[in-house]
């Protein structure tokens, strides 16, 4: 069963304009990572951000971390048409697995 | 970073035969490594984590006698799809992790088998 739910499901917004995607799990974990889809392709990893950390940039991207709330989110700051991907949260709660979301599909428009 | 080669992109056979996927780390002594099947429009699905040398843990609902996994060097993996039917045409995706804490996972491009 997925372990995480991400929303929106979809998010179409304008080139430069800044995209917020939230995730939220159920148990206890030891991280949380981000990964990118582009159709009909493996994921890439974005970030990883540890069970004791509250935020981390990276480039154009934010993650917050609330583990009171058992939740997540993934900004990403002036973005481009190049950014349209799934993205995809996923939680590490020990036991040599990954659990993914649901996904959240975003489109860039030019 | 990390490099994690996949192949083949695509497989196309009939009915009843077996398909046999490969997964390779390029630049990193894989630990662990993961088997998803990802269905349009959906997630992934863990089917399998298999650690060097040992045999792979299988999801529940998966056949492991349908989907055998072998795991025998630290940079390689492979699934191999027994007497495939069209059900079992899906994207298949593997992934590798290094060891030790916080590691993320790298993944392969996909495999997409189609069996008519």
């Amino acid at each position: 069963s997925q372990q995480g739910e991400e929303d929106p499901q979809a998010l179409s917004i304008q080139e430069g304009e800044n995209a917020t995607m939230n995730c939220s799990y159920k148990t206890s974990i030891n991280n949380l990572q981000w990964y990118r889809q582009n159709s009909g392709r493996g994921l890439v990893h974005l970030i990883l951000i540890r069970s004791n950390e509250r935020e981390k940039h990276s480039g154009r991207l934010r993650v917050t971390l609330d583990t009171s709330k058992k939740s997540s989110s993934l900004l990403i700051t002036a973005s481009r048409a190049a950014d349209t991907a799934s993205y995809f949260c996923a939680t590490d709660a020990g036991y040599q697995k990954v659990t993914f979301g649901t996904g959240t599909k975003l489109q860039v428009i030019p | 970073g990390a490099v994690v080669s996949q192949h083949p992109s695509r497989v196309i056979c009939k009915s009843g035969t077996s398909v046999k996927i490969e997964c390779r780390s390029l630049d990193f002594q894989a630990t662990t490594m993961f088997w998803y099947r990802q269905f349009p429009k959906q997630s992934l699905m863990l089917m399998a984590t298999s650690n060097e040398g040992s045999k792979a843990t299988y999801e529940q609902g998966v056949e492991k006698d349908k989907f055998l996994i072998n795991h025998a060097s630290l940079t390689l993996s492979t699934l191999t799809v027994t007497s495939a039917h069209p059900e079992d045409s899906s994207f298949y995706i593997c992934s590798a992790r290094g060891a030790g804490q916080d590691q993320p996972q790298h993944f392969g491009d996909g495999t997409r088998l189609s069996i008519l």
